[in-house]
């Protein structure tokens, strides 16, 4: 398998409960992406990583959320007393270099995760 | 703030038809240009990325334009096929690293 996998593909958690989402970039992929996606609507941007840093996340809701890298390969989603509104697809993506366009970078994304707030 | 808007919403056609997909965005500065298509249940595949430099691509079946002045960027699809059906998003990328997508466009292909 050489793209990119999230881990679970579904969720379903209860309001105000703790999940975790996990993403497995394509080996190599310096640049690793959080989208979160709503029914009937376009992906939209959480956070991007390039290495184990996030370089940008200005797409993050509120301080519920947060995300890690450490290894600057696998990320965690983390999502902190869930809410119903929360509930959404949430994609990753990874792409090669990440280099503010300087590069044609194609994103590839992952199949998603999921995840109903009750 | 960048919005980018697809139309129509959705599509219906016959196989065989020829087809466009329309795609607008309103700052022009931007790097490059991505189509997706994305399956029910299923992730996003890029199908062909634009860059700015460029004014269009092409893969198989798939021809994708860009005119960056405009805000504009068309996907033609030939020949269309049952198998095509599917959601296709349009998303570029400014000075950031982030995609910004539009809502996409529902493409059915009846047999």
């Amino acid at each position: 398998g050489a793209g990119v996998s999230q881990t679970p593909s579904n969720k379903v958690t209860e309001k105000g409960k703790y999940v975790e989402l996990r993403c497995d970039p394509i080996s190599g992929h310096t640049a690793l992406y959080w989208y979160r996606q709503s029914l009937g609507q376009g992906p939209e941007f959480l956070i991007y990583f390039q290495g184990t840093g996030a370089a940008d996340d200005s797409g993050l809701p509120n301080d519920r959320f947060f995300a890690v890298r450490p290894e600057g390969s696998v990320s965690t989603l983390k999502i902190q007393r869930t809410e119903r509104g929360d509930s959404a697809v949430y994609l990753c993506a990874s792409s090669l270099y990440g280099t503010s366009g300087r590069v044609a970078d194609t994103q590839y994304f992952g199949p998603g995760t999921r995840l109903t707030v009750l | 703030k960048q919005e980018v808007t697809q139309i129509p919403a959705a599509l219906s056609v016959p196989e065989g038809e020829n087809l466009v997909l329309n795609c607008s965005f309103t700052d022009s500065a931007i790097y490059n240009l991505q189509w997706f298509r994305q399956d029910p249940g299923k992730g996003l595949t890029s199908l062909l990325l634009i860059q700015s430099s460029q004014r269009e691509q092409t893969s198989g079946r798939l021809n994708a334009s860009l005119d960056k002045s405009s805000g504009r960027s068309t996907l033609y699809i030939a020949a269309s096929q049952p198998g095509d059906s599917a959601t296709y998003l349009c998303a570029v990328q400014g000075g950031s690293e982030k995609l910004v997508f539009g809502k996409g466009t529902k493409l059915t292909v009846n047999p």
